[in-house]
């Protein structure tokens, strides 16, 4: 079955900076990819998603970019600020029916 | 999101209870689904329904049932509730044909 890797596990960068966390995936079939941001609690929120038939897509500071033939996948933070602070899920999927979740990654900016 | 709520938001239970997580929403979407989170371990399908009369296993549906009353309902139940069965549980929705899924609040579940 499909499988998710997610890195690094935690994050800090100094406000301003950009932050990227990484994803690979183990089905190649996989063709849908979204990123959740989950703030304390709360539940998860989707900020982005790309289909596989798309290289990058962008949505103001956030962009993701996927590499099919690495099976791999990142999302893009610039200009980090403190209310990015969040823990961050990839996931995937073949179908609409099933997303297979990441670890997470909590990120942390510093003022 | 608002759209989507679950009661209770923390239950506290002990050993052998029988618990029911429930979940409504607003946004019309006919596809439902029940995810556990663990600490570490992201978040892991139970149940899926796409339908009220199609309900279907996730990866780790042992020790839980679930039941559809309606479009907008789907309920999540601990037959009888163990302690590794303590987590925060997530009810989501997606519309048929649309990947997106969108997510409850959550319900903070404890078993002693």
């Amino acid at each position: 079955g499909e499988n998710v890797e997610q890195h690094p596990s935690t994050l800090s960068v100094q406000e301003g900076d950009s932050a990227v966390i990484k994803c690979t995936y183990s089905d190649s079939a996989s063709n849908y990819f979204p990123w959740y941001k989950q703030e304390l609690g709360k539940g998860p929120q989707l900020i982005i998603d790309i289909r596989s038939n798309v290289g990058e897509k962008k949505d103001q500071r956030i962009a993701v970019t996927l590499n099919k033939t690495a099976k791999h996948f990142s999302l893009h933070i610039t200009e980090t600020q403190p209310e990015d602070s969040a823990v961050y899920f990839c996931a995937a999927s073949i179908g609409p029916d099933k997303l297979i979740f990441g670890t997470g990654t909590r990120l942390q900016v510093f003022p | 999101d608002a759209d989507v709520t679950q009661t209770p938001r923390n239950r506290i239970t002990k050993t052998g209870k029988r618990i029911m997580l429930e979940c409504s929403q607003t946004k019309g979407h006919d596809r439902m689904y029940w995810y556990r989170q663990d600490p570490g371990l992201g978040l892991q399908l139970i149940y899926y329904s796409f339908d009220v009369k199609d309900i279907n296993k996730g990866e780790i549906s042992d020790g839980y049932s679930v039941s559809r009353q309606a479009q907008a309902k789907f309920s999540l139940s601990l037959e009888s509730a163990i302690p590794n069965q303590t987590a925060l549980y997530f009810c989501a929705t997606s519309d048929s044909g649309r990947s997106a899924q969108y997510f409850g609040p959550g319900t903070r579940l404890t078993v002693l």
